[in-house]
């Protein structure tokens, strides 16, 4: 079974610039989480998708940070303007059914680490 | 609001010790829990869960023990490998408008000396 996936691995920036991830979960899971990741942290939600619709953003500081998810399958989470602190690590995970049910599992992609200079 | 922490940033094992990796909940309604293993380079790895309702749980090499009295998780990993060095966190599941939503501890660094 083919896992998560996310682009770039790797990204670099100058604050002020816009930049956009990536990811495709694995195939079948509706929910679709994005996650950051300061060094030394644990993850932290910043949204998560129901198929194409948000169900919780709360975190997602809505200034600078967007996500979409059109068909219900890939996503994208765009920064604009970058500032210093969002240097981090950008996780996508995905889960199978309707995300109500806490058993089941989460699956990471492997991230994309910005460093915003 | 809420936090899952962890007692120790770092903790060193002997390759075929038993490894203790202790974490503290403050939310006492958080009623199931999951660590995971986060490898260098990758996103967090679901190893064990417990619902609050048990003491304890065992996996392949790895026991979780709760106690709810004072809020403390700890996951126990037997034989500890090499490749059992990583990043571990603890995590609680609660609801957020009827949608499971995972808060993660800070972590705990595993260094497995051979």
């Amino acid at each position: 079974e083919a896992g998560v996936a996310q682009s770039p691995r790797y990204k670099i920036i100058e604050k002020r610039q816009s930049v956009a991830f990536w990811c495709n979960p694995i195939s079948g899971h509706a929910t679709l989480y994005w996650y950051q990741q300061i060094l030394g942290q644990g993850p932290k939600l910043l949204i998560q998708f129901q198929n194409n619709g948000v169900v919780d953003d709360s975190q997602l500081p809505k200034d600078r940070f967007s996500a979409e998810r059109l068909k219900g399958v890939d996503s994208t989470l765009k920064i604009q303007p970058a500032k210093l602190e969002d240097s981090a690590v950008y996780l996508c995970a995905g889960r199978e059914g309707t995300g109500r049910r806490r058993e089941d599992t989460q699956y990471f992609g492997p991230g994309t680490r910005l460093t915003v200079l | 609001g809420e936090s899952v922490g962890l007692h120790l940033p770092t903790l060193s094992v002997q390759e075929g010790d038993n490894s203790i990796i202790n974490c503290a909940y403050s939310n006492s309604a958080s009623d199931y829990f999951i660590w995971y293993k986060q490898e260098s380079g990758k996103g967090p790895q679901f190893i064990i869960d417990i619902r609050s309702n048990m003491d304890k749980r065992q996996g392949q090499r790895v026991t979780v023990l709760l106690n709810k009295t004072v809020k403390h998780l700890s996951l126990q990993i037997a034989a500890t490998q090499p490749g059992d060095s990583a990043v571990y966190f603890c995590a609680d599941t609660g609801d957020s408008g009827g949608y499971q939503k995972v808060t993660f501890g800070t972590g705990t660094k595993l260094q497995v000396i051979p």
